[in-house]
């Protein structure tokens, strides 16, 4: 069966920290792994990984695809308030369903 | 158009009840996804649109769900005679894509529901 699992699944951080949140996956088909931020209501869109090894920057975020481990890190440095977030990992299947893991509850402390 | 819209936001029911939330995609997109997300869990896959053709529907979607997607513009989504397990966030999403295209959903603020 296809999933997607994330750890921690929540995390407390001091501001200016460094976070890394991870996401494992087994899905069949595979073709793309996607990274979302939810705060108050929909999840809007960080990044979207398919090759290993190339990492994907935006500002202090930062996320890498691992295909052989089948897994993806993403990394914030420098933590902000705003940052204080679920952070969604998602991996389509073969077919057209998304998989979604249950997200990582990140809370940065002023 | 600046993005997916869902309506209503906000919709309180007495279990038994029908209920009908509606999305308005981004304009140009083909794809017109339903997600259904409960507290401290990610959005569960429902039911996938292509157009007006619905390709993909979840194992998990009772009978009670049903979803329509006339024209390949605007979705609804039924639930008929609610539970009170059906109290959960209803998000849609849309996207732009080919076949094998791996694409960027792009979500609506979604319809929260609580069946009382």
């Amino acid at each position: 069966e296809d999933k997607v699992v994330q750890s921690p699944l929540s995390l407390v951080v001091h501001e200016g920290d460094t976070v890394t949140l991870n996401c494992s996956y087994e899905v069949t088909n595979f073709r793309s792994l996607l990274w979302y931020k939810q705060e108050k209501k929909a999840p809007t869109f960080l990044f979207m990984l398919t090759s290993s090894g190339i990492e994907k920057k935006s500002g202090r975020l930062s996320s890498i695809l691992d295909k052989k481990e089948l897994f993806s890190i993403l990394n914030i440095t420098a933590t902000q308030t705003g940052d204080s977030a679920i952070y969604l990992c998602a991996v389509p299947t073969g077919g057209f369903k998304t998989i979604f893991g249950a997200g990582t509850r990140l809370f940065v402390k002023a | 158009d600046t993005g997916v819209s869902q309506d209503p936001r906000h919709k309180i029911t007495k279990r038994g009840q029908n209920v009908t939330f509606r999305c308005d995609p981004i304009s140009e997109h083909n794809r017109l996804y339903w997600y259904r997300q409960t507290l401290g869990q990610g959005p569960e896959f429902l039911t996938y649109f292509q157009n007006e053709a619905q390709l993909e529907k979840s194992r998990l979607l009772s009978d009670r769900f049903s979803a329509e997607r006339p024209k390949g513009s605007f979705s609804t989504l039924e639930i008929q005679r609610t539970e009170q397990g059906d109290s959960a966030m209803y998000l849609c999403a849309s996207s732009w894509g080919l076949a094998g295209w791996t694409d960027t959903q792009y979500f609506g603020p979604g319809t929260r529901l609580t069946v009382l």
